[in-house]
């Protein structure tokens, strides 16, 4: 979408190596978020970010981690990838909780 | 927090009108309703959202039970591309959206 840009689109790791999943946005919002998606689990919310260097967790952040040290930009960590990790992750970006604009996904395959 | 109940899956045919239900007996005064969908390969993108009223957009209508326990997607006519994922989410009154498993929408030509 126009507006949010994710990278990689696709990679494939291995497991135990670190990984850095990039989220990037032109819009200027204050809100920026990372789910996960598995089938039969649909959107999972890993972390959470409110403003520069403001992160929380969501329903899934054991094993990951984000910063935040510019508004365009969101970041996300697999400090040792796992095969569980195996996903496809999408960020997200809105300026309050009405209308988020989803990224297109990078899909992620730990072997 | 809000639990939902949406149907696992729906058929439709194209042109025909379509009717998905959420139920949400939990939702707490204050909280929206929110509806998403994920087209096939796609995030997820926002279709309509609202708290006691019907709403209406160029996307679909919204209708909201009097007791606000369950709400109503009406896609008016549906076409091909409809075919998706449709996300029901009461808001918690927070700074994030919980997303469930959602109903997944065939429309048949």
């Amino acid at each position: 979408d126009a507006g949010i840009t994710q990278s990689p689109r696709h990679k494939v790791t291995e497991t135990g190596t670190p990984v850095t999943l990039r989220c990037h946005q032109t819009e200027n919002h204050r809100y920026m978020y990372w789910y996960r998606q598995d089938p039969g689990h649909g959107l999972r919310l890993i972390h959470y970010s409110y403003g520069v260097k403001d992160t929380d967790k969501g329903e899934v952040s054991d094993g990951y981690s984000v910063s935040r040290s510019k508004t365009e930009d969101f970041l996300l960590t697999l400090e040792s990838a796992t095969s569980s990790q195996t996903s496809v992750y999408f960020c997200a970006i809105s300026e309050s909780i009405y209308g988020y604009t989803f990224g297109s996904g990078t899909r992620l395959t730990v072997v | 927090d809000a639990k939902t109940t949406q149907p696992n899956s729906m058929e439709s045919n194209e042109e025909e009108p379509v009717h998905l239900p959420c139920n949400h007996s939990t939702i707490s005064g204050t909280d929206y309703i929110h509806w998403y969908r994920q087209l096939p390969s796609q995030g997820p993108e926002y279709v309509i959202h609202g708290l006691t009223s019907n709403v209406n957009n160029r996307m679909a209508s919204l209708a909201i039970a009097e007791d606000r326990k369950s709400s109503t997607l009406i896609l008016h006519r549906a076409t091909l591309r409809d075919a998706a994922v449709y996300y029901c989410i009461p808001e918690r009154n927070t700074d994030k959206l919980i997303f469930g498993t959602g109903t997944r929408l065939q429309v048949f030509p």
